[in-house]
C-alpha cells in the first residue's frame, strides 16, 4: 500500500499565479482533507471532501477551491496566489468516521510564491 | 473547537521514559484526545488517541485524566527517532483535526 501521496513535492510560483496540488488517499479511504502549515506552525485544516463534495471548511478564502474525482483523489487550487500562501501542503485521508478514525498524511507539497 | 495546551518544547535522553502533558480544560464528552507527532520534513503521523481510558499501542502509551481534562503521552524508551513535535488534538464528530503548535521534544543520545 502506497499510503497517501501527493503530488508534485516541491513547487515555485510567482505571485498572482495559479496553482494546482493533487493527492491521492490511502487505498480504502474515501474522506480527503487538506491542511497548510506556514513554517514553524501547526498545520491548519483548509477544507475535507467526501464523496465529491466539500464537507466542511475552515477559514480560508475563496482563493482556496478543490475537487474530489470519483477515484477519491483530490486537487486543491489556489488562485492569485499571494507571497503569504508560501507554505507546506498537506493531504490526510481516512475513512468517514466520528472521532475515532486515524488520519494517514502524506510528506506534503511545498508551495513557494515570489 | 476545542484547544488543547502543551509545553513547546521538552528534553529527554535516549532510552530513557518522557512523558508529555496535555491540558483540555474544554473538552466535551464526544471528543476523543489523538496524538500526532511531526518529524522533521515529513507529515504528521498518528501515534495514539482515546476517549477515556488509558490506552497502549507499540508505539506509545496514553493516560487520560479521570475528568478527562488533561492526558499524558508516555514513551517508554525514548529513541533518536522520536525527536520531532508531537501534537495533542481533540477530535470530535466531525472529523477534522486542529492543530496547536505542539511540543518539540529533543532526544540526545
Amino acid at each position: 500500500d502506497a499510503g497517501v501521496t501527493q503530488s508534485p513535492t516541491h513547487l515555485i510560483k510567482t505571485r498572482g499565479q495559479q496553482v494546482t496540488l493533487r493527492c491521492s488517499p490511502k487505498s480504502g479511504h474515501d474522506t480527503v482533507s487538506w491542511y497548510q502549515q506556514a513554517l514553524g506552525q501547526g498545520p491548519q485544516f483548509i477544507f475535507q471532501y467526501y464523496e465529491e463534495e466539500e464537507r466542511q471548511r475552515g477559514n480560508f478564502p475563496d482563493r482556496f477551491s478543490g475537487h474530489q474525482f470519483p477515484n477519491y483523489s483530490s486537487e486543491l487550487n489556489v488562485n492569485a496566489l499571494l507571497l503569504g500562501d508560501s507554505a507546506l501542503y498537506l493531504c490526510a485521508s481516512s475513512p468517514i468516521g466520528v472521532g475515532a478514525t486515524e488520519a494517514f498524511f502524506g510528506q506534503g507539497t511545498r508551495l513557494t510564491v515570489v | 473547537d476545542a484547544k488543547t495546551t502543551q509545553p513547546n518544547s521538552m528534553e529527554s535522553n535516549e532510552e530513557e521514559p518522557v512523558h508529555l502533558p496535555c491540558n483540555h480544560s474544554t473538552i466535551s464528552g464526544t471528543d476523543y484526545i489523538h496524538w500526532y507527532r511531526q518529524l522533521p520534513s515529513q507529515g504528521p503521523e498518528y501515534v495514539i488517541h482515546g476517549l477515556t481510558s488509558n490506552v497502549n499501542n507499540r508505539m506509545a502509551s496514553l493516560a487520560i485524566a479521570e475528568d478527562r481534562k488533561s492526558s499524558t503521552l508516555i514513551l517508554h524508551r525514548a529513541t533518536l527517532r522520536d525527536a520531532a513535535v508531537y501534537y495533542c488534538i481533540l477530535r470530535a464528530n466531525t472529523d477534522k483535526l486542529i492543530f496547536g503548535t505542539g511540543t518539540r521534544l529533543q532526544v540526545f543520545p
